[in-house]
């Protein structure tokens, strides 16, 4: 099975801006999770979609958004760009039901936001 | 406020050491403790994981302990080797949490040859 894809890898946007970053989970997943990952912060949990519903979210603010498609393929957008939200952006995607273990969690590679 | 303690901050051993990381949680609804590895570029990789109720868990040259009520989990690498250097995180997921992780701040290891 291919595991979770991410796009674009890199990405470079200006104070303002906003951004959209895209997640294709592994075939039969049905969770899709976004964490921010920096030096200073580490890895943090920004929400989780399950069956096109936020089921959970975390402490950022409203300029975060995601959303979830029929075929659990996910997005978030950054809105307004700002110096701290250069980071690298990572998706994880779950079975989320059935199996031993349905809650394990799969990472992709990332995609790394820069904003000057 | 950090839910998961995560200790050393950095760890060098030689080739064939036993690394030892530990971490420390808070909250007892806590039901759910995976480990991740993460190289230079790339996501994190799952590498093992444990529930509560068993006290040690072992896959390959990885060993997961845990001690429910001292509410402390550590790693162990047997047998380090060079390409086991990466920078390792411990996590926990509450009960009831759905997918939610809350990760602990990251250990780096490095094994020299």
């Amino acid at each position: 099975k291919a595991g979770v894809t991410q796009t674009p890898r890199y990405l470079i946007k200006t104070r303002g801006q906003q951004v959209t970053l895209s997640c294709s989970p592994i075939s039969g997943h049905r969770s899709v999770s976004w964490y921010q990952q920096t030096p200073g912060q580490g890895l943090q949990f920004l929400f989780e979609y399950f069956s096109e519903t936020q089921r959970n979210k975390g402490n950022f603010p409203g300029r975060f958004s995601g959303r979830q498609f029929s075929n659990s393929r996910s997005e978030m957008n950054v809105s307004t760009l700002e110096l701290g939200d250069s980071a690298l952006y990572l998706c994880a995607s779950s079975l989320d039901s059935g199996g031993p273990n349905p809650y394990e969690q799969y990472f992709g590679p990332g995609t790394r936001l820069t904003v000057t | 406020q950090q839910q998961v303690k995560q200790s050393p901050q950095s760890l060098i051993v030689q080739k064939g050491g036993i690394p030892i990381i530990n971490c420390a949680y808070e909250n007892t609804a806590f039901d759910y403790f995976p480990w991740y590895q993460q190289f230079p570029g790339k996501g994190p990789a799952l590498l093992i994981a444990i529930r509560p109720d068993v006290s040690e868990k072992k896959e390959g040259r990885f060993t997961i302990s845990f001690n429910k009520s001292a509410k402390q989990f550590s790693l162990h690498i047997m047998d380090s080797q060079p390409g086991d250097s990466a920078t390792y995180f411990c996590a926990a997921r509450r009960k009831g949490g759905y997918n939610k992780l809350i990760f602990g701040a990251g250990t780096r290891l490095a094994v020299h040859p």
